[in-house]
């Protein structure tokens, strides 16, 4: 049973560019949520993905964009990079439409740096 | 913005010690989690506790909940090196489908 995927594990980015992180959640799960975590901190919850519509979002611009496929899988979009984008990005994901009575399961990450 | 804060933001302890971590919030939740991190990879759930109860135990790990006090803590008993990791609180702020994270304690344990 393979658990939540991420891809790619490191990317190198110049400011300005735009970048697309992807997740494959857990086998079952229907829901993806996306996170931000800046180095010596707290992830951040960024939006959540349930039935391929954004359900919930955090305090982050516009520039982050989301999308969830038929299949639960999920991407995310960063445009006009930012340095301070720089941040090791966590997909988690969840079953029946994330409650917030079930547990997450995680990826490693996708570490995205910002030059 | 985080909901939780937890308290100390660093711990270093001895193998066989009791590690004691705390988590305050700021709104009315329906439950908690605690979640562990090594190395600043993917996080692992470690146990929930609902806004009805008051104590959960998992293995060597302890869980209390105070929601007059919007404060948790996290017992771990007989720590080992291997329990080297950040450990984060996550709530769900009222009437909200988000889980927000807490800053974490990062917890080192020496052989």
């Amino acid at each position: 049973d393979a658990g939540v995927t991420q891809s790619p594990t490191h990317l190198i980015k110049t400011r300005g560019q735009q970048v697309t992180l992807r997740c494959s959640p857990k086998s079952g799960h229907d829901t993806v949520s996306w996170y931000q975590q800046a180095l010596g901190q707290g992830p951040q919850f960024i939006f959540q993905y349930y039935e391929e519509e954004e359900r919930q979002r955090g305090n982050f611009p516009d520039r982050f964009s989301g999308h969830q496929f038929p299949n639960y899988s999920s991407e995310l979009n960063v445009n006009a990079l930012l340095l301070g984008d720089s941040a090791l990005y966590l997909c988690a994901s969840s079953l029946q439409g994330g409650r917030m009575d079930e547990k997450l399961f995680f990826g490693s990450g996708t570490q995205l740096s910002v030059l | 913005s985080q909901q939780g804060e937890e308290d100390p933001q660093a711990l270093s302890i001895q193998e066989g010690e009791n590690a004691t971590m705390n988590c305050s919030y700021k709104t009315s939740i329906n439950n908690l989690q605690w979640y562990r991190q090594n190395s600043g990879r993917g996080l692992v759930h470690l146990i929930l506790i609902r806004s009805n109860e008051r104590e959960k135990h998992s293995g060597r790990l302890r869980v209390t909940l105070d929601t007059s006090k919007k404060s948790s803590s996290l017992l771990i008993t007989a720590s080992r090196a291997a329990d080297t990791a950040s450990y984060f609180c996550a709530t769900d702020a009222y009437n909200t489908d988000k889980l927000i994270f807490g800053t974490g304690t990062r917890l080192q344990v020496f052989p």
